[in-house]
């Protein structure tokens, strides 16, 4: 069964230094998403992209975040300058319609830690 | 703007036996789905079941069904038969136009043997 995969399972950076998550959506899929959950707290919507633009952002997505899709199969979360409060587990989805019908597909997740 | 209530932050259950989470939401949009994810341990997100608004008859899932109530904004999960692989950290969630996913804070299901 096609699944949604995140590279790394764990990365542990320094405060200020640029990270990359990784993830690899469904193949037919057309939309993407981002989540982040912070420990014990709940899952929050940070961006999702459609035909190489952001299709909408939450707050949580400042100037520090970027998504890119770089080639035909990757779709990456760029944090510039990380802080401490960035430390969470980072969820990519996908989903094959961008409509509320459209079953959303997640990965297993990157878990940040920020020291 | 959505938003998603789960005001019970526990459950227990007994093996075999039956539980309800509740989830109440707001939302101003005329189409939407609901959701339960589930999340073990591992923390990976399982879809368990969804909800259309559209739909008055309440979606079931083998053990797991749920009870839309539209007009009060209720949308609560019911566990049957309870089992181990049950415990897990259960979200509710609303998705609208954009289908940006909005979720409750969860409550964690404890299974008793």
């Amino acid at each position: 069964e096609p699944e949604v995969t995140q590279t790394p399972s764990h990365q542990v950076t320094q405060m200020g230094q640029e990270v990359i998550l990784r993830c690899v959506p469904i193949s037919n899929h057309l939309y993407f998403y981002w989540y982040r959950q912070i420990l014990g707290q709940k899952v929050e919507f940070l961006v999702s992209f459609y035909n190489n633009e952001i299709s909408e952002k939450s707050e949580i997505f400042d100037d520090q975040f970027s998504v890119e899709r770089p080639d035909g199969s990757n779709f990456t979360l760029k944090i510039r300058s990380t802080k401490l409060e960035d430390s969470a587990m980072y969820f990519c989805a996908s989903s094959e319609t961008g409509l509320a019908a459209g079953e959303q597909f997640f990965g297993p997740g990157t878990r940040l830690t920020v020291l | 703007a959505q938003t998603v209530t789960q005001s019970q932050p526990e459950m227990s259950v007994q093996e075999a036996e039956t539980v309800t989470l509740s989830c109440t939401y707001d939302t101003s949009e005329s189409d939407y789905y609901l959701f339960w994810y589930k999340q073990p341990p591992s923390r990976q997100m399982i879809l368990v079941i969804r909800q259309e608004a559209y739909k008055q008859q309440n979606a079931t899932e083998n053990r797991f069904s749920v009870n839309f109530q539209k007009a009060a904004k209720s949308f609560s999960l019911k566990i049957s038969d309870s089992q181990l692989g049950d415990a897990a950290m259960y979200f509710c969630a609303h998705a609208g136009y954009g289908n940006k996913l909005v979720f409750g804070a969860g409550t964690i299901l404890r299974v008793k043997s």
